[in-house]
């Protein structure tokens, strides 16, 4: 069974700082990468993908992918109290893998 | 642009049961995925249809069946409802034929089994 894992959370940052989540595959074949957000009751957003190795930057989030260490981030800078959601990390290999989410917590 | 779309919103079952959730991709994806997700767990896979055909399949038993139409509009079907069954149905749209197939979701399914 191919695996993603995710922390669980709750990840609790200030407003203003930065929220680092990260995220482990066990694919080694998995060639796309993907950031989901998930409000409460609400289905999964999309925040961006990334597919090559470094770093991938969409306004407040950067994305990084390590293949040799099978390891993708996500960064959000000046976080703020809206971004606070379930975030999962999704993969694409034979079929789409997705973790159980990391729950962010941005305190004002 | 009209995003995915999903139909009924919500729905309550009893175990034995069937049920056929409704699937409608954002405009121009030709690729339906559906998922389950139970409450504070990550979506599963549950199967993926492309030209009209079950392309890849997860672990799911043969309860849970799908289609596709030519318009690119699929169905779930599941059959002799479990209480397990009770969970988000999620129904996600892509462009197939390769690339990063980039998955785009609907607002979902909530089914409830009693």
């Amino acid at each position: 069974q191919k695996e993603v894992e995710q922390n669980s959370g709750p990840l609790s940052v200030p407003e203003g700082a930065i929220a680092s989540l990260n995220c482990t595959y066990s694919d080694r074949g998995s060639q796309s990468f993907f950031w989901y957000r998930q409000y409460s009751g609400k289905s999964p957003e999309l925040i961006m993908f990334i597919y090559s190795n470094g770093d991938k930057e969409d306004g407040r989030f950067t994305a990084q992918l390590n293949k040799a260490s099978q390891y993708v981030s996500l960064l959000i800078r000046d976080s703020q109290p809206s971004d606070s959601a379930t975030y999962l990390c999704a993969v694409r290999g034979q079929n789409f893998v997705f973790g159980p989410g990391t729950r962010l917590s941005v305190l004002p | 642009d009209a995003g995915v779309t999903q139909s009924p919103t919500h729905l309550i079952k009893t175990r034995g049961q069937q049920v056929t959730l409704r699937c409608s991709p954002k405009s121009g994806h030709d690729t339906v995925s559906w998922y389950q997700q139970a409450l504070g767990q990550g979506p599963q896979f549950i199967f993926q249809y492309y030209e009209e055909e079950e392309r890849q399949r997860g672990n799911f038993p043969d309860r849970f069946s799908g289609h596709q139409f030519p318009n690119y509009s699929s169905e779930l079907n599941v059959n002799a409802l479990l209480l397990g069954d009770s969970a988000l149905y999620l129904c996600a749209s892509s462009l197939g034929g390769g690339g990063p197939d980039t998955q785009y979701f609907g607002p979902g399914t909530r089914l409830t089994v009693l």
